[in-house]
């Protein structure tokens, strides 16, 4: 079965600088949300999307932005790099039910660093 | 905020041996979700809750989520190698709007041979 795809699956940038990362959910999937897990941590909710709308907000830095595309893929865009932010960032989709329990599928994740 | 409390943060157990980790949340959840990951890997989904009281199977693995629907476990019976990694269960509750997963800190096993 297709799963979320993720790219890049591994980012190095440098202090300051801005970083794209993309997921394209399952197909019919209309829901994509990102999560951030640090080293050792358990993964944070970032944020999320349904129909291309942001849906639900967690701890998503100000110098995060995201969006959803027709297609239903996402696009995370990080600027003002800080070494802190370094993590694997997961995607994860879902199809959206009336009563509200859809299960999350993970992507494998993209790996950044900054230096 | 709402928490999801989850206990032991590492268990090690010899091969065959019994497993169980327990979560907690402070307020009621709307569903829980369990997931395994692996070293370098990511969140894989093992199964949902969402009734009060359900209890589930999965070959040697059973979940329960509590009647108060605040508190859940996974049990694993005879443990082998395979079963290594981190346990998380993570809480959804319940509000509009409410979609990103609340994760517990997760339960590392480690399986002796």
């Amino acid at each position: 079965a297709a799963g979320v795809i993720q790219s890049p699956r591994h980012l190095i940038k440098e202090k300051r600088e801005t970083a794209t990362l993309k997921c394209y959910p399952i197909p019919r999937h209309d829901t994509v949300y990102w999560y951030q897990q640090g080293p050792g941590q358990d993964p944070q909710f970032l944020i999320s999307f349904y129909e291309k709308m942001q849906s639900d907000k967690g701890s998503i830095p100000d110098r995060f932005s995201a969006q959803q595309f027709s297609d239903y893929h996402s696009e995370l865009n990080m600027s003002s790099l800080e070494l802190g932010d370094s993590a694997l960032y997961f995607c994860a989709s879902s199809r959206r039910t009336s009563w509200g329990l859809e299960t999350q599928y993970f992507g494998p994740g993209t790996r950044l660093l900054v230096l | 905020g709402q928490q999801v409390m989850q206990i032991p943060q590492y268990q090690h157990v010899q091969e065959g041996e019994d497993f169980t980790t327990y979560c907690n949340s402070s307020t009621t959840l709307s569903n829980i979700q369990w997931y395994k990951q692996r070293p370098g890997g990511h969140p894989v989904f093992l199964i949902q809750l969402v009734k009060s009281g359900e209890v589930k199977k999965q070959k040697r693995l059973t979940f329960q989520f509590g009647e108060a629907k605040k508190n859940s476990s996974l049990h694993i019976t005879a443990t082998q190698t395979t079963d290594v990694g981190t346990y998380f269960c993570a809480g959804r509750y319940s509000g509009g709007g409410a979609d990103g997963l609340t994760f517990g800190k997760g339960t590392h096993l480690i399986i002796q041979p």
